[in-house]
Formats: C-alpha cells, sequence, structure tokens
C-alpha cells in the first residue's frame, strides 16, 4: 500500500459545527502533515508530526486542533470554523521527516464552511 | 528566509515542442528541491527530486546552485504532460516540510 487515504472527500459544515479530517497511511512512514491549499494557491503547512508528537504549528488558529493517535492515523479536528477556512486540506506522510525524504500526498478532503 | 520563485503561471506549448519550466530558490544552507506535479482530479505526486538525478517521463532537472535555480525541462511535451507543475523547496531543520513555489499551469496543445 503505497497511498494516503483522506475522509471524507468533501465536507460541508456550519460555523458551529464540529466535525473531523481523517488520514490514514499503512506505507510505515513516521511523519504526518496537514497542509491546506486555497484555490490556484500552493498547499502551505499547517502540522508535522514527528514520531506521533507534534513538532511544527505553523501559527495555526485553535479552531483547527490536529491529533495523532497511533503511527498510522492523523486527524484534523475542525470547530467554529470561519467561511475563509474553506479549502482543500491534505494529508501527507514521509518516511521520518528528514529534509531529503519524498513527502506522498493524500488526494484531499474539499471543506466549504458555511 | 527560504522562498521559491516560479516566475510563469501558465505556460502554453505545442506538442512536440520543448519545455522549460523555470525555478529559482532563495535558502542559507544546502538546498533540498523537487518537483511535484497535480494532473486533473488527481493527486500532488513527486515527479523529480534533485538528489536522484533521474530522469521521469521525459524530464529532467538540475540543480545549478550559482544561479539558485532548478528548471524542469522536457525536450519534446506530450498532450498528457499538461498539468500544474510545483517547484518546492525542503524547509529548515529536520522536519521535511515544503516550501512550494505558487506553480506553473503546463497546457500543451495538439
Amino acid at each position: 500500500d503505497t497511498e494516503v487515504t483522506q475522509t471524507p472527500k468533501h465536507l460541508v459544515m456550519g460555523m458551529t459545527n464540529k466535525k473531523s479530517l481523517k488520514c490514514e497511511q499503512h506505507m510505515g512512514h513516521r511523519a504526518m502533515y496537514w497542509y491546506k491549499q486555497k484555490a490556484k494557491k500552493p498547499p502551505e503547512l499547517m502540522f508535522v508530526y514527528s514520531y506521533e508528537k507534534l513538532s511544527i504549528n505553523e501559527s495555526v488558529p485553535s479552531r483547527f486542533s490536529p491529533e495523532c493517535p497511533n503511527s498510522s492515523l492523523l486527524n484534523l479536528h475542525l470547530h467554529a470554523l470561519q467561511p475563509e477556512d474553506s479549502a482543500l486540506y491534505l494529508c501527507a506522510s514521509s518516511q521520518v521527516g528528514q529534509r531529503k525524504d519524498t513527502i506522498y500526498f493524500g488526494e484531499g478532503s474539499w471543506l466549504t464552511v458555511v | 528566509a527560504q522562498r521559491v520563485t516560479q516566475p510563469e503561471k501558465l505556460l502554453s506549448v505545442f506538442k512536440g515542442a520543448p519545455v522549460e519550466l523555470k525555478c529559482n530558490y532563495s535558502y542559507s544552507g544546502s538546498p533540498e528541491l523537487f518537483w511535484y506535479v497535480q494532473y486533473s482530479r488527481q493527486r500532488l505526486q513527486l515527479l523529480l527530486r534533485h538528489i536522484s538525478r533521474e530522469s521521469i517521463k521525459g524530464f529532467t532537472a538540475d540543480l545549478n546552485k550559482g544561479e539558485t535555480s532548478f528548471h524542469l525541462k522536457k525536450p519534446f511535451a506530450q498532450e498528457e504532460d499538461s498539468a500544474m507543475y510545483y517547484c518546492a523547496l525542503s524547509g529548515p531543520g529536520s522536519q521535511g516540510n515544503l516550501i512550494f513555489g505558487k506553480g506553473t499551469k503546463l497546457s500543451v496543445k495538439p
């Protein structure tokens, strides 16, 4: 299995809702990432987990809460989002999180906040 | 500051013509550079990494430290090469996070 799998593919949520995005990989990778991609823009890093510990938080608002339950799973909990948070959320993984590692991306979860 | 610049938002060529997608970077240490491609409705996937010096789908890229460039080239473009291409730099520290350029949309016309 050489894929990063994300669910759901599409999510519409209200500003008062609580929802979660899920990500799974079975490549034995120990680094996992959340990126945000707005339309016609490049991906921007949100969080990095290394060996199940949060190692980078790129000043992301607290309404986004990441969680890494084990080495294969990564969640992004969403609460009280704003319409400007509507975007494609990409999960990714790499072998150990070294600079030379190839980063593998999932297909993304399209989030619309209404 | 770390930065990746892709000067062309859109590059349009005819099938069989040579292609060069430009990428310049700014990085104080030893750079790790990648080209990622995103075909329509598909996931972002690695095309090339500078340390492997491979040729993938006929594309090559050479790191030029003097000019701080990592341009992507292909001698004869194919219609199936039409996609969004991102040049990316691995950020500082040991975390392997990527800093992307703004991307170049390549359109290959028949």
